[in-house]
């Protein structure tokens, strides 16, 4: 059964950074691109950014602007999204998810980030 | 950017009725069209990808179909637990802003 587990989350003042892991079972997580996707508070779904299977390859939201840095530990099956410069938008809950046939196949159960003073 | 614009935004339907959702893309993406579930307080579900292939453990009452730029998410006979917000991705990670199927 594929398991992703996601950490890391909790409260953090603008400007603050966070590092979210997600730990992968169940699955060949090196056969699979992953993605963060994030929710804000009773709004829909945004995906953050995605990374290949060896972590040559990493995507970003354009409004991210270099903010953020997926990456990606084989050997341990985890998947890591750091944040930087948080802002009071980022304010959601963090997904983490893989991808297969240009969809998200399976996620996580999130982990909630607050930015806030 | 390629827009996606589902419709309607909240759709008020009965158990056992038929249950039709749109998401129309602002230019032609083939059949990179994905449609999920997600229940409140739930991490959201894949349903269907490339437009009409069902997921891993998705009931035969879901139905995708469309390409180019319209597309349709269908219900055939709505469960109670079908009533949640549905959301489509295409192929570049954007999403549609979601519909809402409540229960009538």
């Amino acid at each position: 059964e594929v398991q992703l587990v996601e950490s890391g989350g909790g409260l953090v003042q603008p400007g603050g950074s966070l590092r979210l892991s997600c730990a992968a079972s169940g699955f060949s997580f090196s056969s699979y691109w992953m993605s963060w996707v994030r929710q804000a508070p009773g709004k829909g779904l945004e995906w953050v950014a995605n990374i290949n299977q060896d972590g040559s390859e990493k995507h970003y939201v354009d409004s991210l602007k270099g903010r953020f840095t997926i990456s990606r530990d084989n050997t341990r099956k985890s998947l890591h999204l750091q944040m930087n410069s948080l802002r009071a938008e980022d304010t959601a809950v963090y997904y983490c998810a893989t991808v297969s046939n240009w969809s998200f196949g399976s996620w996580g159960q999130g982990t909630l980030i607050t930015v806030s003073s | 950017e390629i827009v996606l614009t589902q419709s309607p935004a909240t759709l008020s339907l009965s158990p056992g009725e038929r249950a039709t959702l749109s998401c129309r893309a602002s230019q032609s993406i083939s059949s990179y069209l994905a449609w999920y579930q997600q229940k409140p307080g739930q991490a959201p579900r894949l349903l269907i990808y490339l437009a009409s292939s069902r997921a891993t453990g998705i009931p035969a009452r879901f139905s995708g179909s469309g390409s180019g730029t319209d597309f349709t998410l269908t219900i055939s006979s709505l469960e109670p637990e079908d009533f949640a917000v549905y959301y489509c991705q295409q192929r570049s990670n954007i999403f549609g802003q979601g519909t809402r199927l409540d229960i009538k």
